[in-house]
C-alpha cells in the first residue's frame, strides 16, 4: 500500500545552518507531495508542495523537489532560523483525498 | 475566513464515557476529513465527507466511532465507550475539491484524554 518513511528526529541545529529532511515514499500510480508544518500549540499548515514528477515545491526559504526514480521528495533549506523550530510531516496525496503522513521529524534551531 | 474551527480544544473523560467534537469548516469547502494523531506520530486518516455523504472510512473508524456532516456543513465525531486507547489528537482538515490545485486547510485538533 501507500506509505511515507522520513527520517526520525529530533534534527538539531544552529542558527543559519543547512537543513535537510529526507522523505522517502511508496504509491502507486501519481501522487501528489507535500510538507506540512506544526508549529508549537497550533495547526499543521501546508508548507510546500509538489504534484507532479521534477516539480519543485517552495515556500519560505524552503524547497523540496518530486524525484519519482529515487521515490523522494527531501526537505531543504539553506539557512535555518530560531523560528522554523517546530515538527515537519511529509505527506501524499491523489487529489485531495486522504492524506497519508510520515511520522513526523521534529527540528530544533538553536541561536 | 476564520480558517477550519474545532470544539472542544481539550476533552478529559472517563473510561466508558461517551464524547462529541465539533469541526467547522471553512465555509465554501465541500470536503471534510478526520484524522487521529497519537504522540510522536503522524496523523492517521479517519473518515471523509464530500457534502453530507460520507465517501470514505478508514478500517480504524471501530464500529464505537460515528460521524456525521448533515446539511454538508459542520461535522462531529463521537466516540462511544471510550477506551484509554482512544486517547489522542483528533483533527479536522477541510478542502475545496479542485483537483490538483485543491489544498487541505487543518483545525487545532481536539485533545483528547481518556482516563
Amino acid at each position: 500500500g501507500n506509505s511515507v518513511t522520513q527520517m526520525e528526529g529530533p534534527v538539531t541545529l544552529s542558527e543559519e545552518a543547512f537543513l535537510t529532511i529526507n522523505c522517502t515514499y511508496t504509491a502507486t500510480g501519481y501522487p501528489s507531495l507535500f510538507w506540512y508544518v506544526q508549529y508549537p500549540g497550533e495547526g499543521l499548515q501546508l508548507l510546500l508542495k509538489a504534484t507532479k514528477a521534477d516539480d519543485k515545491g517552495s515556500n519560505k526559504g524552503f524547497e523540496a523537489t518530486y524525484r519519482k526514480e529515487t521515490t523522494s521528495f527531501h526537505l531543504e533549506k539553506g539557512s535555518v532560523q530560531v523560528s522554523d523550530s517546530a515538527v515537519y510531516f511529509c505527506a501524499l496525496g491523489y487529489n485531495t483525498d486522504k492524506l497519508i503522513f510520515g511520522t513526523g521529524t521534529r527540528l530544533q534551531v538553536f541561536p | 475566513d476564520t480558517g477550519v474551527s474545532q470544539d472542544p480544544r481539550h476533552k478529559i473523560t472517563k473510561r466508558g464515557q461517551n464524547v462529541t467534537f465539533r469541526c467547522d469548516p471553512i465555509s465554501e469547502h465541500n470536503r471534510l476529513y478526520w484524522y487521529r494523531q497519537t504522540l510522536g506520530q503522524g496523523p492517521e486518516f479517519l473518515t471523509y465527507f464530500q457534502n453530507e455523504a460520507q465517501l470514505e472510512k478508514s478500517r480504524l473508524l471501530s464500529d464505537r466511532f460515528s460521524a456525521e456532516r448533515p446539511k454538508g456543513s459542520f461535522s462531529t465525531l463521537e466516540i462511544q465507550r471510550t477506551e484509554q486507547g482512544d486517547s489522542a489528537m483528533y483533527l479536522c482538515a477541510s478542502s475545496l475539491r479542485l483537483g490538483e490545485d485543491a489544498e487541505a486547510f487543518f483545525g487545532q485538533g481536539t485533545r483528547l484524554t481518556v482516563v
